[in-house]
């Protein structure tokens, strides 16, 4: 049962240009929503979330949109940075519990 | 951000043995800790949720007397891989949340697991 979905595995841009990573979930009592960061042989890093009362959020070069009746959320890395090659997570949550579901992971890749 | 721990990163055992991995949370108190694990190119699985004092909450498919997650303090969890074989060989990571009202999880270094 995937709640959280990321449909594309893998995405390759050029440096200086805009990283779209997007991810789509299913389960309506979803209310925050967070984007990992991975790279390999290494345990996740939070990047940047966003509750379900609002539909942006922006922290530096990486900003996150939320579609609450898309149930679509998207990660947007401007200008990307070969540094920024890794696997990004999308994860979500319910505020009332503790679970906490991930996305199947997008690798991205920055090339110079 | 917080700070969580796990312990060892890499361990080799001879498949018929049983391996504990553990988790702190360094800085705060970790009311709830998730235990992944990773395959290959593959996204992280959640095995098993567990909050203090109280037995962990596994998930579908997920052997629990197999995998024995024990969440006995504040700043501890530990997952004992019990009677491994090689198909137990993965990574596996640990993340932790504090008080219900965090959203965020912090996620330990992961420990790649090699059952020979």
């Amino acid at each position: 049962d995937q709640q959280v979905k990321q449909n594309s595995p893998s995405l390759s841009v050029q440096e200086g240009r805009i990283s779209i990573l997007n991810c789509d979930y299913t389960n309506s009592m979803f209310d925050y929503f967070l984007w990992y960061k991975k790279y390999p042989a290494e345990g996740p890093t939070f990047l940047i979330s966003i509750s379900s009362i609002k539909d942006k959020n922006e922290d530096g070069r990486f900003t996150v949109f939320l579609n609450k009746s898309a149930k679509h959320l998207s990660l947007h890395i401007v200008p990307s940075q070969p540094g920024d090659s890794a696997v990004y997570f999308c994860a979500a949550s319910a505020r009332n519990n503790n679970d906490m579901r991930f996305g199947a992971g997008t690798r991205l890749t920055v090339k110079p | 951000g917080a700070v969580v721990s796990q312990h060892p990163s890499r361990v080799i055992c001879k498949s018929g043995t049983s391996v504990k991995i553990e988790c702190r949370s360094l800085d705060f108190q970790a009311t709830t800790m998730f235990w992944y694990r990773q395959f290959p190119k593959q996204s992280l699985m959640l095995m098993a949720t567990s909050n203090e004092g109280s037995k962990a909450t596994y998930e579908q498919g997920v052997e629990k007397d197999k995998f024995l997650i024990n969440h006995a303090s504040l700043t501890l969890s530990t997952l004992t891989v019990t009677s491994a074989h090689p198909e137990d060989s993965s990574f596996y990571i640990c993340s932790a949340k504090g008080d219900p009202g965090w959203s965020e999880a912090f996620f330990g270094q992961g420990t790649r697991l090699t059952v020979v």
